[in-house]
């Protein structure tokens, strides 16, 4: 199985900060890398797939870079609506492994 | 619109069986596969495999081989996880979400509000 390893496990921001996330896989997956956000008692809701691509209504101070090995999930302006946990998933072999998780926090 | 909607909370007894389910709506139900996400109490997200409502094929992550059974049934929309034989270590939510292809990879684009199974004595 691929492990995926986030850092950091959590993080406490402020609003309006600039926030980075990163997940490193233990073999290259080459650019199948999903970003998902979850808040508490909710489903988990796609942020990002293949790595960059933007899934369709979601905010644009989201955004995803990275292939191989390294990536990177950036906010480039808390809100106070993303207080929430943040998850990567490979896409590039079975079974699909996520990371971790990311939590962050309001500071 | 999509939806995926889950059957709803159960609390059972170790030993016990268990099927829950998932009825989408707004799609072909036999265009996208279906995939199980576990989620344990305060952990994290777990892949648990995915199903193909057109054939029936399955897919099971390592970790949930030969403890969960998918299935479906396509008259109904309805995909299904079962235990035959619960453990108190299955507490967990559990979410179904459809599996879409592209030429960036495939990702869940639409979740169910998941399930939540208790095992206790």
């Amino acid at each position: 199985d691929i492990q995926m390893t986030q850092s950091p496990s959590s993080l406490s921001a402020s609003v309006g900060d600039r926030v980075t996330i990163t997940c490193r896989a233990s073999q290259s997956i080459t650019s199948y890398l999903n970003w998902y956000q979850q808040k508490p008692g909710k489903a988990p809701k796609l942020l990002i797939y293949g790595a960059s691509s933007l899934q369709s209504g979601v905010p644009s101070r989201f955004s995803g870079s990275g292939s191989g090995t390294d990536f990177t999930l950036t906010i480039s302006s808390l809100q106070p609506e993303d207080f929430a946990t943040y998850y990567c998933q490979q896409s590039y072999s079975t079974p699909r492994t996520f990371g971790q998780g990311t939590k962050v926090e309001i500071k | 619109e999509v939806q995926l909607v889950q059957s709803g909370a159960e609390v059972k007894k170790p030993g016990e069986s268990l099927k829950i389910s998932c009825k989408v709506s707004g799609y072909s139900f036999t265009t996208y596969w279906i995939i199980w996400v576990r989620q344990m109490p305060g952990k994290g997200l777990e892949w648990m495999g995915r199903f193909d409502p057109s054939d029936s094929y399955t897919n099971y992550s390592p970790s949930f081989q030969g403890h969960v059974t998918m299935s479906a049934d396509k008259s109904i929309s309805t995909a299904f996880l079962q235990w035959s034989s619960l453990k108190a270590s299955d507490t967990a939510m559990y979410y179904c979400a459809r599996q879409y292809y592209t030429g960036s990879g495939s990702y869940p684009d639409y979740w169910g509000q998941g399930t939540l199974v208790t095992v206790s004595s």
